[in-house]
Protein backbone atom coordinates (compact mmCIF):
# COMPACT_ATOMS: atom_id res chain seq x y z
CA UNK A 1 0.00 0.00 0.00
CA UNK A 2 1.24 3.23 -0.94
CA UNK A 3 1.13 5.47 2.28
CA UNK A 4 3.02 9.01 4.08
CA UNK A 5 3.44 8.57 7.84
CA UNK A 6 4.44 12.03 9.35
CA UNK A 7 5.94 12.37 12.65
CA UNK A 8 8.03 15.20 15.22
CA UNK A 9 5.75 17.49 15.47
CA UNK A 10 5.66 19.24 19.00
CA UNK A 11 5.23 22.49 21.39
CA UNK A 12 7.97 24.83 20.91
CA UNK A 13 9.01 28.03 22.00
CA UNK A 14 9.75 30.97 19.77
CA UNK A 15 13.18 30.63 18.31
CA UNK A 16 13.39 26.65 18.86
CA UNK A 17 14.00 24.48 16.02
CA UNK A 18 12.49 21.27 15.04
CA UNK A 19 12.88 18.34 12.52
CA UNK A 20 9.80 16.67 11.10
CA UNK A 21 10.07 13.44 9.46
CA UNK A 22 7.70 11.10 6.72
CA UNK A 23 8.63 8.06 5.77
CA UNK A 24 7.02 6.53 2.76
CA UNK A 25 5.73 2.95 1.99
CA UNK A 26 4.85 1.17 -0.86
CA UNK A 27 6.91 4.15 -3.33
CA UNK A 28 10.69 4.82 -3.02
CA UNK A 29 10.94 8.94 -2.22
CA UNK A 30 14.17 9.73 -4.24
CA UNK A 31 12.74 8.83 -7.67
CA UNK A 32 9.49 11.02 -6.52
CA UNK A 33 8.85 14.63 -6.35
CA UNK A 34 8.27 15.04 -2.48
CA UNK A 35 6.56 18.30 -0.72
CA UNK A 36 5.42 19.78 2.50
CA UNK A 37 2.38 21.52 2.99
CA UNK A 38 1.35 22.92 6.30
CA UNK A 39 -2.26 24.36 7.40
CA UNK A 40 -2.76 26.99 10.27
CA UNK A 41 -5.38 25.96 12.99
CA UNK A 42 -8.90 26.73 10.55
CA UNK A 43 -6.83 28.52 7.58
CA UNK A 44 -6.30 27.27 4.51
CA UNK A 45 -3.39 25.67 2.88
CA UNK A 46 0.03 26.75 2.56
CA UNK A 47 2.71 25.20 0.36
CA UNK A 48 5.99 25.41 2.11
CA UNK A 49 8.70 23.65 0.30
CA UNK A 50 9.59 20.85 -2.09
CA UNK A 51 12.20 18.26 -3.26
CA UNK A 52 12.53 17.41 -6.77
CA UNK A 53 13.74 13.77 -8.31
CA UNK A 54 16.80 15.48 -9.60
CA UNK A 55 17.77 16.99 -6.15
CA UNK A 56 16.58 20.38 -6.47
CA UNK A 57 14.72 21.85 -3.91
CA UNK A 58 12.39 24.87 -3.37
CA UNK A 59 10.89 26.71 -0.53
CA UNK A 60 7.98 29.49 -0.02
CA UNK A 61 9.14 32.78 0.88
CA UNK A 62 7.84 32.58 4.28
CA UNK A 63 10.12 30.05 5.53
CA UNK A 64 13.29 30.22 3.28
CA UNK A 65 16.17 30.94 5.06
CA UNK A 66 14.93 29.18 8.08
CA UNK A 67 13.23 25.66 7.01
CA UNK A 68 15.42 22.66 5.04
CA UNK A 69 13.84 19.85 3.04
CA UNK A 70 15.84 16.51 2.39
CA UNK A 71 15.80 13.12 1.92
CA UNK A 72 17.14 10.26 3.65
CA UNK A 73 16.96 7.56 0.75
CA UNK A 74 18.44 4.57 2.65
CA UNK A 75 15.33 5.20 5.11
CA UNK A 76 13.09 6.17 2.75
CA UNK A 77 12.46 9.17 4.45
CA UNK A 78 11.47 13.23 3.66
CA UNK A 79 12.75 15.40 6.36
CA UNK A 80 11.48 19.19 7.14
CA UNK A 81 14.19 20.63 9.58
CA UNK A 82 12.73 23.66 10.90
CA UNK A 83 14.86 26.35 12.58
CA UNK A 84 14.15 30.22 14.16
CA UNK A 85 10.49 29.31 14.36
CA UNK A 86 7.54 31.94 15.02
CA UNK A 87 4.19 31.58 16.05
CA UNK A 88 3.09 32.13 12.77
CA UNK A 89 4.43 28.34 11.67
CA UNK A 90 2.23 27.06 14.55
CA UNK A 91 0.30 24.67 11.66
CA UNK A 92 -0.68 21.17 10.60
CA UNK A 93 2.08 19.83 7.86
CA UNK A 94 1.55 17.06 5.81
CA UNK A 95 3.59 15.42 3.39
CA UNK A 96 2.24 14.52 -0.14
CA UNK A 97 3.57 13.17 -3.22
CA UNK A 98 3.32 14.30 -7.05
CA UNK A 99 1.55 12.72 -9.65
CA UNK A 100 3.66 12.75 -12.61
CA UNK A 101 1.46 12.97 -15.72
CA UNK A 102 3.76 12.29 -19.13
CA UNK A 103 6.82 13.19 -17.00
CA UNK A 104 5.12 16.52 -15.16
CA UNK A 105 4.34 16.89 -11.79
CA UNK A 106 0.86 17.89 -11.73
CA UNK A 107 -0.28 17.83 -8.76
CA UNK A 108 -0.17 15.71 -5.08
CA UNK A 109 -1.58 12.48 -4.76
CA UNK A 110 -0.62 10.66 -1.76
CA UNK A 111 -0.89 12.88 1.67
CA UNK A 112 0.01 11.90 5.31
CA UNK A 113 -2.42 12.15 8.02
CA UNK A 114 -0.31 15.75 9.20
CA UNK A 115 1.72 16.12 12.07
CA UNK A 116 0.96 19.25 14.45
CA UNK A 117 3.25 21.83 15.10
CA UNK A 118 2.46 24.40 17.95
CA UNK A 119 4.88 27.56 18.29
CA UNK A 120 4.06 28.76 21.79
CA UNK A 121 6.08 30.35 25.08
CA UNK B 1 0.27 33.52 -8.84
CA UNK B 2 -2.72 34.54 -6.60
CA UNK B 3 -5.71 32.05 -6.72
CA UNK B 4 -8.89 34.06 -5.61
CA UNK B 5 -11.79 31.16 -4.49
CA UNK B 6 -15.43 32.10 -4.98
CA UNK B 7 -18.09 32.10 -3.32
CA UNK B 8 -16.12 31.64 0.30
CA UNK B 9 -19.29 29.48 0.88
CA UNK B 10 -21.88 27.96 -0.44
CA UNK B 11 -25.06 26.54 1.29
CA UNK B 12 -26.91 23.94 -0.76
CA UNK B 13 -28.98 20.69 -0.19
CA UNK B 14 -28.35 17.25 -1.41
CA UNK B 15 -29.33 16.50 -4.73
CA UNK B 16 -28.08 20.05 -5.75
CA UNK B 17 -25.39 21.71 -8.50
CA UNK B 18 -22.88 22.67 -6.75
CA UNK B 19 -20.27 25.35 -9.05
CA UNK B 20 -17.54 26.46 -7.38
CA UNK B 21 -15.14 29.16 -9.10
CA UNK B 22 -11.22 29.57 -8.96
CA UNK B 23 -9.79 32.59 -10.27
CA UNK B 24 -5.90 33.12 -11.53
CA UNK B 25 -3.70 36.84 -10.89
CA UNK B 26 -2.09 35.47 -14.15
CA UNK B 27 -2.70 32.84 -16.60
CA UNK B 28 -2.38 29.45 -15.45
CA UNK B 29 -0.62 26.62 -17.59
CA UNK B 30 -3.68 24.29 -18.36
CA UNK B 31 -1.88 21.20 -17.20
CA UNK B 32 -1.16 23.06 -13.67
CA UNK B 33 -4.65 23.34 -11.76
CA UNK B 34 -5.94 21.01 -9.49
CA UNK B 35 -8.82 20.97 -7.03
CA UNK B 36 -9.15 19.18 -3.71
CA UNK B 37 -11.56 18.15 -1.19
CA UNK B 38 -10.85 18.12 2.77
CA UNK B 39 -13.09 17.14 5.23
CA UNK B 40 -12.76 18.08 9.06
CA UNK B 41 -9.62 16.76 10.58
CA UNK B 42 -8.23 14.82 7.44
CA UNK B 43 -5.75 15.73 4.94
CA UNK B 44 -6.70 17.44 1.49
CA UNK B 45 -7.86 14.41 -1.75
CA UNK B 46 -6.68 15.59 -4.69
CA UNK B 47 -10.16 15.50 -6.97
CA UNK B 48 -9.05 17.06 -10.52
CA UNK B 49 -5.73 17.21 -11.90
CA UNK B 50 -4.81 19.45 -14.83
CA UNK B 51 -7.90 20.95 -15.36
CA UNK B 52 -10.64 18.24 -15.83
CA UNK B 53 -9.13 14.84 -15.35
CA UNK B 54 -10.59 12.82 -12.69
CA UNK B 55 -7.92 11.43 -10.09
CA UNK B 56 -8.25 7.62 -9.59
CA UNK B 57 -11.60 6.72 -7.57
CA UNK B 58 -13.04 10.04 -7.83
CA UNK B 59 -16.75 9.43 -9.29
CA UNK B 60 -17.69 11.21 -12.44
CA UNK B 61 -20.21 13.59 -10.33
CA UNK B 62 -17.30 16.17 -9.99
CA UNK B 63 -15.74 17.74 -13.34
CA UNK B 64 -13.44 20.74 -14.04
CA UNK B 65 -13.19 22.85 -16.39
CA UNK B 66 -11.77 26.44 -17.59
CA UNK B 67 -8.83 28.20 -18.77
CA UNK B 68 -6.42 30.93 -18.53
CA UNK B 69 -7.59 32.66 -15.37
CA UNK B 70 -10.79 31.14 -14.98
CA UNK B 71 -11.42 27.53 -13.88
CA UNK B 72 -14.67 25.70 -12.56
CA UNK B 73 -15.23 22.88 -10.08
CA UNK B 74 -18.68 21.53 -10.59
CA UNK B 75 -20.61 18.43 -8.44
CA UNK B 76 -23.48 17.49 -10.84
CA UNK B 77 -25.48 16.37 -7.66
CA UNK B 78 -24.87 16.85 -4.36
CA UNK B 79 -24.06 13.58 -2.15
CA UNK B 80 -23.51 13.54 1.93
CA UNK B 81 -20.19 12.53 1.88
CA UNK B 82 -19.19 15.72 -0.64
CA UNK B 83 -20.18 18.76 2.23
CA UNK B 84 -16.45 19.64 3.07
CA UNK B 85 -13.61 22.31 1.68
CA UNK B 86 -12.42 22.85 -1.64
CA UNK B 87 -9.14 24.02 -2.90
CA UNK B 88 -8.13 24.73 -5.97
CA UNK B 89 -4.27 24.42 -6.77
CA UNK B 90 -1.86 25.68 -9.56
CA UNK B 91 2.14 25.42 -9.97
CA UNK B 92 4.43 27.87 -12.08
CA UNK B 93 7.99 29.15 -11.42
CA UNK B 94 9.04 26.29 -9.08
CA UNK B 95 6.22 27.45 -6.56
CA UNK B 96 2.85 25.71 -5.74
CA UNK B 97 0.01 28.55 -4.22
CA UNK B 98 -3.60 27.24 -3.04
CA UNK B 99 -6.93 29.12 -2.86
CA UNK B 100 -8.71 30.19 0.88
CA UNK B 101 -11.29 27.35 0.01
CA UNK B 102 -14.20 27.49 -0.65
CA UNK B 103 -16.86 25.40 2.20
CA UNK B 104 -19.94 23.62 0.66
CA UNK B 105 -22.10 23.23 3.69
CA UNK B 106 -25.95 21.66 4.46
CA UNK B 107 -28.42 24.47 3.92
Amino acid sequence: EVQLVESGGDLVPPGGSLRLSCAASGFTVSTSYMTWVRQAPGKGLEWVSVFYRSGATYYADSVRGRFTISRDNSKNTLHLQMNSLITEDTAVYYCARALVVRGVEVAFDIWGQGTMVTVSS
Amino acid sequence: IVLTQSPGTLSLSPGERATLSCRASQSVASSMLAWYQQKPGQAPRLLIYGVSSRATGIPDRFSGSGSGTDFTLTISRLEPEDFAVYYCQQYGSTLWTFGQGTKVEIK
